[in-house]
């Protein structure tokens, strides 16, 4: 199957600061999608993006399609505690195909 | 309120039985998906059917079999040929046209441990 290369694999913040990740892939991908999965729970859907270069804001996530359609850019403003969680991103080679996932980021907040 | 509901949360098996885990929507999603996640890794597919009586293998089917007799129900039997079969298994869904079809919606999963 695709890889998808997530980074970074884990991150430690202080509260209040800034968050980024990134996803790459070998292969054009049509949708980007970034999830948040909390302990034991099913990850929840937090921004789709369908158009390369589109920019998409969710609160305080924002998160980009990139330019090459083989990346994305997922960005968390002041962290909050409950942020914590495991972050993916999945790509799509095109509506109707099966989607393909990173390998996670771990993110923990000290308060 | 619609979703996806899985069943069990948690499942002991002892080696050498087959276990099935329950995976019901009410979304009136046409397509239906079957991940295997363990620590550190990504999800890995295994099944995916788009329509009823219809589905194919994913990336790691071995071991695994599925049904899809109604659309709301694709059940997940997980057999005695699946030599690790520990994990956290995720049911999701989409739609197969339009917008909706680039979404993934997910169930709380199931946790099977095999003592």
């Amino acid at each position: 199957g695709q890889q998808l290369n997530q980074s970074p694999q884990s991150m430690f913040i202080q509260e209040g600061e800034d968050v980024s990740m990134n996803c790459t892939s070998s292969s054009i991908f049509n949708t980007w999608l970034w999830y948040k999965q909390d302990p034991g729970e099913g990850p929840v859907l937090l921004i789709a993006l369908y158009k390369a270069g589109e920019l998409t804001s969710n609160g305080r996530l924002t998160a980009q399609f990139g330019i090459t359609r083989k990346d994305s850019f997922l960005n968390i403003s002041a962290s909050i505690p409950s942020d914590v969680g495991i972050y993916f991103c999945a790509g799509q080679l095109g509506t109707g195909n099966q989607f393909y996932f990173g390998t996670g980021t771990s993110l923990t907040v000290i308060p | 309120d619609g979703g996806i509901t899985q069943s069990p949360k948690y499942l002991f098996r002892k080696e050498g039985q087959n276990v099935t885990l329950s995976c019901e929507q009410n979304l009136n999603h046409d397509a239906m998906y079957w991940y295997r996640q363990d620590p550190g890794q990504g999800l890995r597919l295994i099944y995916y059917s788009q329509i009823v009586n219809d589905f194919q293998k994913g990336d790691i089917a071995e071991g695994y079999s599925v049904s899809r007799e109604k659309k709301e129900s694709f059940p997940l039997t997980v057999t005695s040929a699946q030599k690790n079969p520990t994990a956290f298994y995720l049911c999701a869904s989409s739609y197969t046209g339009g917008a909706g079809a680039n979404v993934l919606t997910f169930g709380a999963g199931s946790r099977l441990t095999v003592l």
